[in-house]
C-alpha cells in the first residue's frame, strides 16, 4: 500500500523562526509532490508543488525534494502566527492517474 | 476568475438515507476530483471525473457514485448512509486530467446521525 507519512505534531516555533515540515513516501515511482495548508474548519489550500529533485522557492516557502531518499520537505522562513495551520503533504504516484495520496498532516503553531 | 464552489455547506442526515453533494469547478477546469476527509485525517480520494467520464476511483464502495455535467460541474451521491460517512467532502478541480495541480472548494460537512 502506497503511503505518505508526516509527524502529526504539533510543531511549535517562535515568530520569525524557520519552520521545517517533513514528509516521507513509500514508493519510488512518484512523480508529483504537493503541500497544502489547511486552517481549522477550512478546506486545503495549495501552497507549493514540486516535480523535480532539488529546491523550489516561492516567497517565504521553500519545497525540497529528494527522490533517492523518498523525502519531501517544506520550509517556512520568518514564520508568522498566521502560518499556524495543519500542513498536508500529498503525492501523486506513477500509474495512479491524477489521484492525490495525502499524509495525515502536521499541525504547526507559531507563537508570538 | 471564479474558484471552486460547493453546496450545501453543511448537511445532517440519518443512517440509511441518501445524499447528493454538488460542485462547480474553477473556470476553465475540466477535471473534478472528490475526496473525503474524516476529522483529524488527511483527505482520501473517492473518484475523479474528466469530460463527463469517471477517470479513476479510490477504495470506496459502489454506494458512492458521481456524475459530471457538460459544464464540468459535478455531483457526488452517497446511498445508504452509514455513521462513518460523517466527514468533510471536498471537491477539487484541475485544468485537465494530465495537469496535476488540484484546487479545492470549501467543502461540505456531512453529519450522519
Amino acid at each position: 500500500q502506497k503511503e505518505v507519512e508526516q509527524n502529526s505534531g504539533p510543531l511549535s516555533v517562535p515568530e520569525g523562526a524557520i519552520a521545517s515540515l517533513n514528509c516521507t513516501y513509500s514508493d519510488r515511482g512518484s512523480q508529483s509532490f504537493f503541500w497544502y495548508r489547511q486552517y481549522s474548519g477550512k478546506s486545503p489550500e495549495l501552497i507549493m508543488f514540486i516535480y523535480s529533485n532539488g529546491d523550489k522557492e516561492d516567497g517565504r516557502f521553500t519545497a525540497q525534494l529528494n527522490k533517492a531518499s523518498q523525502y519531501v520537505s517544506l520550509l517556512i522562513r520568518d514564520s508568522q502566527p498566521s502560518d499556524s495551520a495543519t500542513y498536508l503533504c500529498a503525492v501523486i504516484y506513477d500509474n495512479a492517474g491524477n489521484m492525490l495520496t495525502f499524509g495525515g498532516g502536521t499541525r504547526l503553531m507559531v507563537k508570538p | 476568475e471564479t474558484g471552486v464552489t460547493q453546496s450545501p455547506t453543511h448537511l445532517i442526515k440519518t443512517r440509511g438515507q441518501q445524499v447528493t453533494l454538488r460542485c462547480s469547478s474553477q473556470s476553465g477546469h475540466n477535471t473534478v476530483s472528490w475526496y473525503q476527509q474524516a476529522l483529524g485525517q488527511g483527505p482520501q480520494f473517492i473518484f475523479q471525473y474528466y469530460r463527463e467520464e469517471e477517470n479513476g476511483r479510490g477504495n470506496f464502495p459502489p454506494r458512492f457514485s458521481g456524475l459530471q455535467f457538460p459544464n464540468y460541474s459535478s455531483e457526488l451521491n452517497v446511498n445508504a448512509l452509514e455513521l462513518d460517512d460523517s466527514a468533510l467532502y471536498l471537491c477539487a478541480s484541475s485544468l485537465s486530467a494530465s495537469r496535476n495541480e488540484q484546487f479545492f472548494g470549501p467543502g461540505t460537512r456531512l453529519t450522519v446521525l
